[in-house]
């Protein structure tokens, strides 16, 4: 049972450059999200989708696009990366009713150069 | 919008003492209080939470109080053991679609 994968796990880019992180979630969770971790500063929310073709803002969204074209996946996009983007990348998912226990996968950890 | 205080930022303890961990919220909306251990190199884990119709809850090792009037959460590890060495995150559900705050963590240290 893979829960929540996240590719790749660790990424260095330069300044400008642009990439996609993936998440996949088999769990059949209706709502994904995505967090950045900074220290000291806990888990931020950037995006968040409550269901296929769906996305909204978080807390942190300026510099990100994300995209849900299939359920299971949930796409975190840095168009023009900047060395305010190094941070620890996770993805999170739930149910959208019951327990609403949010998964969580290994994190992508990204410096920007 | 919530937001989430928590404190001590890092703690020590030796092998088979308490921990004690505490937060705040801000939004008396909240109405559920869930708690992550994170381990060096993984993604967050629940361990335990509480729902705001419900003063305190336990799991064995470890007990999560509420006091809804104060606002306030603590997260209770008794017997401490080497392998609960982790940054623990309290977080607190307000909004819709299942959206949490988190506090800033605790870099729990248990010394053998």
């Amino acid at each position: 049972n893979a829960g929540v994968t996240q590719t790749p796990k660790f990424r260095v880019l330069k300044t400008g450059q642009s990439m996609t992180l993936l998440c996949a979630q088999d769990m059949n969770h209706e709502y994904m999200y995505w967090y950045r971790q900074d220290p000291g500063m806990g888990l931020r929310l950037i995006h968040y989708s409550v269901g296929e073709g769906t996305t909204a803002k978080g807390e942190v969204p300026d510099g990100y696009n994300v995209s849900r074209l299939k359920k299971q996946n949930f796409l975190l996009g840095l168009e023009s990366a900047a060395p305010s983007q190094t941070s620890v990348y996770f993805c999170a998912s739930t149910t959208s009713g019951g327990q609403n226990i949010q998964y969580f996968g290994a994190g992508t950890r990204l410096s920007v150069l | 919008g919530e937001n989430v205080e928590q404190h001590p930022s890092t703690l020590s303890v030796q092998e088979g003492d308490s921990a004690v961990i505490k937060c705040t919220y801000s939004d008396s909306a909240s109405n559920y209080f869930p708690w992550y251990k994170q381990e060096l190199g993984k993604g967050p884990q629940l361990i335990i939470d509480i729902r705001s119709n419900v003063g305190e809850k336990k799991d064995q090792r470890i007990a999560v109080t509420l006091n809804k009037t104060a606002k306030h959460f603590s997260l209770h590890i008794t017997e401490t053991q080497p392998e609960d060495s982790a940054v623990y995150f309290c977080a607190a559900r307000s909004g819709g679609y299942q959206k949490v705050t988190f506090g800033t963590g605790t870099k729990l240290q248990v010394i053998p």
